[in-house]
């Protein structure tokens, strides 16, 4: 069983469309977190939820809209997708982050073209 | 100043020596520090942790951590081929619960 799961893999579409990435986690961890890996590898917070509420909401374009209809599940959707919102969006989840660290899904690569 | 710090590299050594990797913080309020090894293609793998200064020990790797230098790094001795990767340094920021700050990663390159 996979951990932390993300759907789909691989995405390619074309600018100014719309698309949603998911992301589920049997773990029973509390907390999800959306993170963006640009092509030189850096990982950058974007969004988390605790209990499916938003805890942290960094400075993302709001085109960049989270939902968590339940602790185990935290899906994205990207609206009028723009060239550089291509890279590999990482879903984690964690009981206690500064115990334990994140455990991350596989990634979704993103390719706006 | 960036809150974590790592040289990208890429660092190469020959199969079996010893793997120097370093990481600063900026914010003296971080309590937590995190190795995580990704490989290519792959999504981030935790290998080590580490809360108290000193050093901690898990097989072939080696955490250090000195809060007063805001410093920690990882060793990783008798290095393989296959620990070629990049390692990424994560920090709980002001000593959140819930946020890890990554660094911009060290690539490896073990040489047989």
């Amino acid at each position: 069983d996979t951990a932390v799961s993300q759907t789909p893999k691989y995405l390619v579409t074309q600018m100014g469309n719309d698309k949603s990435i998911k992301c589920e986690q049997n773990l029973g961890h509390d907390t999800m977190y959306w993170y963006k890996q640009d092509s030189k590898k850096f990982l950058k917070i974007m969004f988390s939820y605790n209990n499916k509420e938003l805890i942290i909401n960094e400075t993302v374009p709001n085109r960049f809209s989270p939902k968590s209809p339940d602790k185990a599940h935290l899906n994205l959707h990207i609206n009028s997708l723009e060239l550089g919102d291509s890279a590999v969006y990482f879903c984690a989840s964690s009981h206690s982050a500064a115990v334990s660290g994140y455990t991350f899904g596989s990634g979704t690569r993103l390719t706006v073209v | 100043q960036k809150e974590v710090e790592q040289n990208s590299g890429p660092l190469s050594v020959p199969e079996g020596a010893i793997a120097s990797l370093n990481c600063t913080y900026s914010d003296r309020g971080s309590q937590s520090f995190f190795w995580y090894r990704q490989y290519s293609g792959k999504s981030p793998e935790l290998i080590m942790s580490i809360y108290s200064n000193g050093d901690k020990e898990d097989g072939r790797f080696t955490a250090q951590l000195n809060k007063a230098s805001q410093y920690v790094s990882l060793l990783i001795r008798d290095s393989q081929p296959s620990d070629s990767a990049t390692y990424l340094c994560a920090v709980n920021s002001g000593g959140s619960n819930y946020k890890l700050t990554f660094g911009k990663g060290t690539l490896l390159t073990v040489n047989p």
